[in-house]
């Protein structure tokens, strides 16, 4: 009953270096989404998907790449991050028929110094 | 674009208090409407949802009613518990790409 598991729950990275976050689903969503939570600006979307495949942009996408080679994992890049980017990060999925909600990861904890 | 607008916190209440929080949206289409909490070292959690106008979802003794009108979805309960500390995030659903839409979170703290 593992839901979306994300990989790994902390991290600490120095400015320049790359990482990738994992996330994996057991529900065979369709649908995946990245978001980062910052303090007061509630949960902001990075990137999504909608398909095994696929990908698109969503509101704050520059510094992040994404990608979905199976249905179940969908991963977020960080070729060279930034202090800007040390946030909470959240993966989600669902079915992507409208209304039904959306199932969310633990978090991720990224700090960039 | 679509927007969420929620009222700032924290809130602080004793046992027993009524609790409301305050959210209100933008939308171009028929949005549904959710109500997320986040308990502490936790992910979000679906608390309740209402898809159309003057619904009412309920869940664990929190209510929402779709406000057309006044483009609100405050959420209330009438008896907190200290179990209630949470952060809670008002939500839209926008139908392209199925993505949701949050307000900026409320965190509440319920004392003994």
């Amino acid at each position: 009953n593992a839901g979306v598991t994300q990989t790994p729950k902390f991290r600490v990275l120095k400015t320049g270096q790359s990482m990738t976050l994992l996330c994996a689903q057991d529900m065979n969503h369709e649908y995946m989404y990245w978001y980062r939570q910052d303090p007061g600006m509630g949960l902001r979307l990075i990137h999504y998907s909608v398909g095994e495949g696929t990908t698109a942009k969503g509101e704050v996408p520059d510094g992040y790449n994404v990608s979905r080679l199976k249905k179940q994992n969908f991963l977020l890049g960080l070729e060279s991050a930034a202090p800007s980017q040390t946030s909470v990060y959240f993966c989600a999925s669902s079915t992507g028929v409208r209304n039904t909600e959306a199932f969310f990861g633990q978090g991720t904890r990224l700090t960039v110094v | 674009g679509d927007s969420v607008t929620q009222m700032e916190g924290p809130v602080t209440l004793s046992e027993e208090a009524f609790l409301t929080i305050n959210c209100t949206y933008t939308a171009t289409g028929y949005p549904s409407l959710f109500w997320y909490v986040q308990y502490p070292g936790e992910g979000l959690q679906l608390l309740l949802k209402a898809t159309k106008a003057d619904d009412k979802g309920s869940n664990k003794g929190f209510e929402a009613t779709y406000r057309k009108e006044t483009t609100s979805f405050h959420l209330e309960k009438g008896s907190v518990q200290v179990s209630d500390s949470a952060v809670y995030f008002c939500a839209l659903n926008e139908a392209a790409g199925n993505k949701l839409t949050f307000g900026g979170g409320t965190r509440v703290l319920v004392k003994p």
